[in-house]
C-alpha cells in the first residue's frame, strides 16, 4: 500500500515571500499521479497542481509549482509571493495510474500554512 | 460542465440513531463515487468507493455502509450511530484517471 508523509504540520511565511511544503511518499509502483489540494477554512478542497510520475518536467500553475524528485519519492509545492488568500491546509495525494485510477486518493496528513501580513 | 451536490452541510445526531447522508453528480455519465472523513486536525481516510451501480468497495471496517442506487448518486448509511463517527464527511468524484472533485462536504456532531 502507499503512503503520504507531509513533516510539517505547519508553516508560516510573510505575505509576498516564497514557501515550500514538502512530501513524500512510498510506492512500488512506475506510474502514478501526485496532486496538491488546497483546503481553505470554508473546507471545501480545491485542486492546485498535478503531477504525472512519467513526466519528468515539473508542473506549475501560475504562483505554484513543483520540485519532483521520482528517485527520491519527494514532492515539494512552492508558493511563490504568498497572498492572504494562499492560508488554508494543504494536502499531498498520490493516486496510482493502476485499475485506471479507481480506488481514489491516498492523502497526507496535510500542512496548515499561516500567511502574515 | 459537472457539479457535485452534497448534502445536509451540517448534521447533529444522537449516539445510536441512523444515518444518511446523499451525494449527486451531474454533468457526467458513469463516474467513480467515493466517500472520504476526515477527522479534527487529521488527513483524509478513504471509506468507500464504486465504480459503478450497485458496485461498492470498502476500504475500512466500520459502523457505516454504502450505497450507489442510481449511477450518479452514492449513499453513505449507518444503521446505528457512534460517538467515533463525527468528522467530515467528503464525496468526490472522477472520471478515470482524472483529479478527484469534491463536494462541500457534511459535518457530523454525534452527541
Amino acid at each position: 500500500a502507499q503512503t503520504v508523509t507531509q513533516s510539517q504540520p505547519e508553516m508560516s511565511v510573510q505575505e509576498a515571500e516564497t514557501v515550500t511544503l514538502s512530501c513524500t511518499y512510498d510506492t512500488s509502483e512506475s506510474d502514478y499521479y501526485l496532486f496538491w489540494y488546497k483546503q481553505p477554512p470554508s473546507r471545501q478542497m480545491i485542486l492546485v497542481i498535478r503531477q504525472e510520475a512519467y513526466k519528468q518536467q515539473n508542473a506549475t500553475e501560475n504562483r505554484f509549482s513543483v520540485n519532483f524528485q521520482k528517485a527520491a519519492k519527494s514532492f515539494s509545492l512552492k508558493i511563490s509571493d504568498s497572498q492572504l488568500g494562499d492560508a488554508a491546509m494543504y494536502f499531498c495525494a498520490y493516486r496510482s495510474r493502476g485499475g485506471g485510477g479507481a480506488d481514489g486518493l491516498t492523502f497526507g496528513k496535510g500542512t496548515h500554512l499561516i500567511i502574515q501580513p | 460542465s459537472q457539479t457535485i451536490h452534497q448534502w445536509p452541510a451540517t448534521l447533529v445526531q444522537p449516539v445510536g440513531s441512523p444515518l444518511s447522508l446523499e451525494c449527486t453528480v451531474e454533468g457526467t455519465s458513469n463516474p467513480n463515487l467515493y466517500w472520504y472523513r476526515q477527522a479534527a486536525g487529521r488527513g483524509l481516510q478513504l471509506l468507500f468507493y464504486s465504480v459503478g451501480i450497485g458496485q461498492i468497495s470498502s476500504e475500512v471496517p466500520q459502523n457505516l455502509s454504502a450505497s450507489r442506487p442510481q449511477d450518479r448518486q452514492f449513499i453513505l448509511s449507518s444503521k446505528k450511530l457512534l460517538l467515533s463517527d463525527s468528522g467530515f464527511y467528503l464525496c468526490a468524484w472522477s472520471v478515470g484517471i482524472s483529479p478527484l472533485h469534491f463536494g462541500n462536504g457534511t459535518r457530523l456532531t454525534v452527541t
